[in-house]
């Protein structure tokens, strides 16, 4: 089975264009998250999708956006980009039964370099 | 709000050595979650620890769940080189739904 495929898997933007980052989870995986991770900075947590509905949202500015469609994948945005956003971006999906989370299947990430 | 802590930051271990990161967390977690992240990859599952008390073992790893389910460690017996990494462990909060928060992560170096 396919795992989680995140593209595009490097970009590079200039200061204060906008980017879309794609998500496509695992067959069948409902819950999609996002991270950002920078050297030192471990994964901060940007937002969850459930079903097309963001569930959970992290410490990000407006900035960064996300959703989910019918078909689970998911897309983050990220407008008027700033240097500091630049990092390795990665998406992960669980497969959600009942109330309980299983483990998470992280994608091989998209690297943005902001310039 | 919720937090997961990780200690220490970093570790450098002679190969041979024993290893161990600790995470705790300021509230109850239902479970906690161990994942393994090699240099220039991305994070992968290891293991799931959902009883007070718990502890699990793979191969050289020894997972426990702490008895207030707060904390949780991840012991390597005998490091190797293919241990180098960085190991994060994601506290699951019961809400509505298992709201995942991950720690800052350990990373591991192994000197040969």
């Amino acid at each position: 089975k396919a795992g989680v495929t995140q593209t595009p898997r490097y970009l590079i933007k200039t200061r204060g264009q906008q980017v879309t980052l794609s998500c496509s989870p695992i067959s069948g995986h409902r819950s999609v998250s996002w991270y950002q991770q920078t050297p030192g900075q471990g994964l901060q947590f940007l937002f969850e999708y459930f079903s097309e509905t963001q569930r959970n949202k992290g410490n990000f500015p407006g900035r960064f956006s996300g959703r989910q469609f019918s078909n689970s994948r998911s897309e983050m945005n990220v407008s008027t980009l700033e240097l500091g956003d630049s990092a390795l971006y990665l998406c992960a999906s669980s497969l959600v039964t009942g109330r309980a989370n299983t483990e998470a299947f992280f994608g091989q990430g998209t690297r943005l370099t902001v310039v | 709000g919720q937090q997961v802590m990780q200690i220490p930051q970093y570790q450098h271990v002679q190969e041979g050595e024993d290893f161990t990161t600790y995470c705790n967390s300021s509230t109850t977690l239902s479970n906690i979650q161990w994942y393994k992240q090699r240099p220039g990859g991305h994070p992968v599952f290891l293991i799931q620890l959902v009883k007070s008390g718990e502890v699990k073992k793979q191969k050289r790893l020894t997972f426990q769940f702490g008895e207030a389910k707060k904390n949780s460690s991840l012991h390597i017996t005998a490091t190797q080189t293919t241990d180098v990494g960085t190991y994060f462990c994601a506290g699951c909060k019961k809400t509505s739904y298992d709201k995942v928060i991950f720690g800052p992560g350990t990373s591991l170096s192994v000197i040969p």
